[in-house]
């Protein structure tokens, strides 16, 4: 059984195009979690919601919007890829906010050609 | 502003051996702290953990040391094998932040 599962594992798309990345988590988690790895390995987080509600917004360019309909799900749409937006987009989640334990899905590695 | 950061980008071991991966944090507020492990392709995953109100904890094979004086914590693998080569990662977070933050990650290759 999949905890934290990604859809989809690869995206390869155009510059300007508008894509979203879907995420779910089966662990009953509070929290969800996104993060952004890019070439050097580097993760650095994006956004995170506890329980539907944005509590981590970090400087991140208002077209990724991510969205959580329920507190399993925890979506990211990103309009007007840019070049620069080729990078490999984590999902975690963890029991609740703050010092817990996140757990990580297996990633989806975005191309913007 | 904060930091986490690995003092070796590529640590080779040969397979048998102690591995330590080491690891500075910047905030001395920051009171949780967890390794992850990730191989190539996959996400990262989880290994140990450790707070603030302790100085080592033990797994299986892995050790983590915290020496909050000096904001440096270490990731100890014992007996080391061909299946624990990957990028480890060191995070920390701090009270009431919500976010951890990570470091630039070290490469572990286990030699034969």
């Amino acid at each position: 059984d999949t905890a934290v599962s990604q859809t989809p594992k690869y995206l390869v798309t155009q510059m300007g195009n508008d894509k979203s990345i879907k995420c779910e988590q089966n662990l009953g988690h509070d929290t969800m979690y996104w993060y952004k790895q890019d070439s050097k390995k580097f993760l650095k987080i994006m956004f995170s919601y506890n329980n539907k509600e944005l509590i981590i917004n970090e400087t991140v360019p208002n077209r990724f919007s991510p969205k959580s309909p329920d507190k399993a799900h925890l979506n990211l749409h990103i309009n007007s890829l840019e070049l620069g937006d080729s990078a490999v987009y984590f999902c975690a989640s963890s029991l609740l906010a703050g010092a817990h334990t996140q757990y990580f899905g297996p990633g989806t590695r975005l191309t913007v050609l | 502003g904060e930091s986490v950061g690995l003092h070796l980008p590529t640590l080779s071991v040969q397979e048998g051996d102690n591995s330590i991966i080491n690891c500075a944090y910047s905030n001395s507020a920051s009171d949780y702290f967890i390794w992850y492990k990730q191989e190539s392709g996959k996400g990262p995953q989880f290994i140990i953990d450790i707070r603030s109100n302790m100085d080592k904890r033990q797994g299986q094979r892995v050790t983590v040391l915290l020496n909050k004086t000096v904001k440096h914590l270490s990731l100890q693998i014992a007996a080391t094998q061909p299946g624990d080569s990957a990028v480890y990662f060191c995070a920390a977070t701090s009270p009431g932040t919500y976010k951890y933050i990570f470091g630039t990650g070290t490469r572990l290759k286990v030699l034969a």
